[in-house]
């Protein structure tokens, strides 16, 4: 019983590199998104997607980029990583488009901890 | 632009202790969501809410949702060192093009000491 995998739980990066992080969930989730979470912040959106093919912007997009190509896959990509995108990484799903409607919580994989120097 | 407060901010109880944690708003939501989440991991959710005065009871944790949909509580009786972790409650909100949106409070950090 799968549900959301991420990979890798830690990364430590150089600023100016670029890196994918990984999320894959088996649970045929049409809703797909990408938070941060900094001490103070609490959980803010970066990008999300309703379905294969369909991405958005959320509330921090900026240095990000989305795709998904599959129901199942959904990577986030630093472009050129910055001390500032130092953070713990949260990828959620959800079965339909409303995360936040009765029958559809989201499902949070267990984070990838990123550390940018 | 923080829309949901969530106090106190940090919590530290002896067990067996009772405790409430709210969540306020200014804004009125479809829906409210209590999420558990436990070091290294990410938030489980423990309950939605959905209906103004709303009670719902996981053993003994109590979730309300207020009359007017703006706020939430949730009380824990009898404290355990397994309740420990980050509370955190989310708001469905509509946004322009009646869109869901989900807002996140900042989290309450409970410590039960045994």
């Amino acid at each position: 019983n799968a549900g959301v995998t991420q990979t890798p739980k830690f990364q430590v990066l150089k600023t100016g590199q670029s890196m994918t992080l990984q999320c894959a969930q088996d649970m045929n989730h049409e809703y797909m998104s990408w938070y941060r979470q900094d001490p103070g912040m609490g959980l803010r959106l970066i990008h999300y997607s309703v379905g294969a093919g369909i991405t958005d912007q959320g509330e921090v997009p900026n240095g990000y980029n989305v795709s998904r190509s599959t129901t199942e896959d959904f990577p986030l990509r630093l472009l050129s990583a910055a001390p500032s995108q130092t953070s713990v990484y949260f990828c959620a799903s959800s079965f339909t488009a409303f995360p936040s409607s009765y029958n559809s919580p989201l499902h949070f994989g267990n984070g990838t901890r990123l550390t940018v120097t | 632009t923080q829309l949901l407060e969530q106090s106190p901010q940090f919590l530290s109880i002896q067990e067996g202790e009772n405790l409430t944690v709210y969540c306020n708003s200014s804004s009125v939501f479809s829906s409210l969501q209590w999420y558990r989440q436990e070091p290294g991991e990410g938030p489980v959710l423990l309950v939605t809410v959905v209906t103004g005065g709303e009670v719902k009871k996981l053993k003994r944790l109590t979730f309300q949702f207020g009359d007017a949909r703006k706020d939430s509580s949730l009380h824990i009786t009898a404290a355990q060192p397994g309740d420990t972790g980050l509370y955190l409650c989310a708001g469905g909100l509509y946004n322009a093009g009646n869109n869901r949106k989900l807002i996140w409070g900042l989290g309450t950090s409970l410590a039960v000491n045994p």
